[in-house]
């Protein structure tokens, strides 16, 4: 079965550490995206990325990094420049030009201790 | 702008209807979008609307949109606590970002 999966599903992060959160999707979709999501508020977009090598910042984009070096993967690195990285992190993918909405990924729940 | 906007919270009893509302802001807008998310989990797509549509069903499920208004809402008819989850309406635009646009999401708790 097509999906999109992201791993860990627990994460836990010491202060100063960096850590990268996994998203691969086996849907053959071009666009690929970050959301960050708090308690009470909606999704906040961290960085998408509509095609191989290339990739865009959303709007909290700092003191995170991605990468997209294939079109299967779309990692997440929360760098330790992000000073309140206590988050569930969500991962989602779309086929370009569609209107199909996005399929997401089950989530990553990361914590600083 | 691309603001969407949702009341946090909503209480009905099992067997009631439950409407969700959701007010957008860019006109331009083409599709918009109902998810659901269950806890600790991601979002499902319950359904979407074009925006030349007025009204879209599926099973349990109605859509309403109100384009002059810039309105949408989203009904199930006969709730269950299965339903209780949090409801994100999102807006997209035919962009070459395809990025969605996502309201603050509502909560809806069912009482048995």
């Amino acid at each position: 079965d097509g999906g999109i999966t992201q791993s860990p599903k627990y994460l836990f992060r010491k202060e100063g550490q960096n850590v990268t959160l996994s998203c691969e999707q086996n849907l053959n979709h071009d666009a690929m995206y970050w959301y960050r999501q708090d308690p009470g508020q909606g999704l906040r977009l961290i960085y998408y990325s509509q095609i191989v090598n290339d990739f865009q910042k959303g709007d909290i984009a700092e003191g995170y990094s991605v990468s997209r070096e294939k079109k299967e993967s779309f990692p997440l690195t929360v760098t330790s420049a992000q000073k309140n990285p206590t988050a569930f992190y969500l991962c989602a993918s779309t086929p370009t030009g569609g209107t199909y909405g996005y399929t997401f990924g089950s989530g990553t729940r990361l914590t600083v201790v | 702008g691309e603001d969407v906007e949702q009341s946090l919270f909503l209480s009905v009893r099992e067997g009631d209807s439950s409407v969700i509302n959701c007010t957008y802001t860019d006109s331009s807008s083409t599709y918009l979008y109902w998810y659901k998310q269950e806890p600790g989990a991601g979002l499902q797509l319950l359904t979407y609307i074009f925006s030349n549509m007025d009204m879209k069903q599926d099973q349990r499920l109605t859509v309403l949109l109100n384009k002059k208004d810039k309105h949408l809402s989203l009904r199930i008819a006969d709730t269950q606590t299965g339903d209780s989850a949090i409801y994100f309406c999102a807006e997209s635009k035919v962009t070459g970002a395809n990025n969605l646009f996502f309201g603050t999401g509502t909560r809806l708790t069912v009482i048995p």
